[in-house]
């Protein structure tokens, strides 16, 4: 049983390009969450999703970042026209119930140069 | 609200020192509060975890009590090894919505 697969590992972007940062839960799981992690830092919360809804996007910044999680397919965290600040580890984590059994992905480290 | 306050560190100990890496909380509920642990490159991986006062969370060797009277889950060890060298983080979740994190403490353990 694969675990929380996240994909790239690493994306670097010039300012104002876009990133697409993809994230593929367990087997089973349909909750999924997306967290920041700004160099020297802890986890910060941004987005919780489940199937084609998002429950909860308080962590988001208001512009420029989205996020999807369709029926079919990956979540996607979207970050367009990005800046120097967009530079961290985001990490992408599922769980089956919303309850219980979370688990966190290997993260995607983007550099934005 | 919820936060999570942890030692700074780095932490830099010999092989078979001692541990403890401090941990508060503040909570508007009864939250689960958890020991995670980041190894360079990698994702959080969960060390242990407690869901209610008194109880005790224990793995490979670390333990932490979740006080409710100080509002503390510090981690401990007995007896370090250079593998544990890791950034080791306390969090709080109340519903399993949303974790929130401590910024970390990165322990360095010296042969």
């Amino acid at each position: 049983n694969a675990g929380v697969m996240q994909n790239p590992r690493h994306l670097v972007r010039r300012r104002g390009q876009e990133a697409r940062l993809r994230c593929s839960p367990m087997k089973g799981h349909s909750h999924v969450y997306w967290y920041r992690q700004l160099p020297e830092e802890g986890l910060k919360f941004m987005v919780y999703l489940q199937k084609e809804n998002i429950i909860d996007e308080s962590g988001m910044p208001k512009e420029r970042f989205s996020a999807e999680f369709p029926k079919e397919g990956p979540s996607i965290l979207r970050i367009q026209q990005v800046v120097r600040g967009d530079s961290a580890a985001y990490f992408c984590a599922s769980s089956p119930s919303g309850q219980e059994g979370y688990t966190f992905g290997s993260g995607t480290r983007l550099t934005v140069v | 609200g919820n936060s999570v306050t942890q030692m700074e560190g780095p932490v830099t100990l010999s092989e078979e020192a001692f541990l403890t890496i401090n941990c508060t909380y503040t909570a508007t509920g009864y939250p689960s509060l958890f020991w995670y642990v980041q190894y360079p490159g990698e994702g959080l991986q969960l060390l242990l975890k407690a869901t209610k006062a008194d109880d005790k969370g224990s793995n490979k060797g670390f333990e932490a009590t979740y006080r409710k009277e100080t509002t503390s889950f510090h981690l401990e060890k007995g007896s370090v090894q250079v593998s544990d060298s890791a950034v080791y983080f306390c969090a709080l979740n109340e519903n399993f919505n949303k974790f929130y994190f401590g910024s970390g403490t990165k322990l360095n353990v010296k042969p």
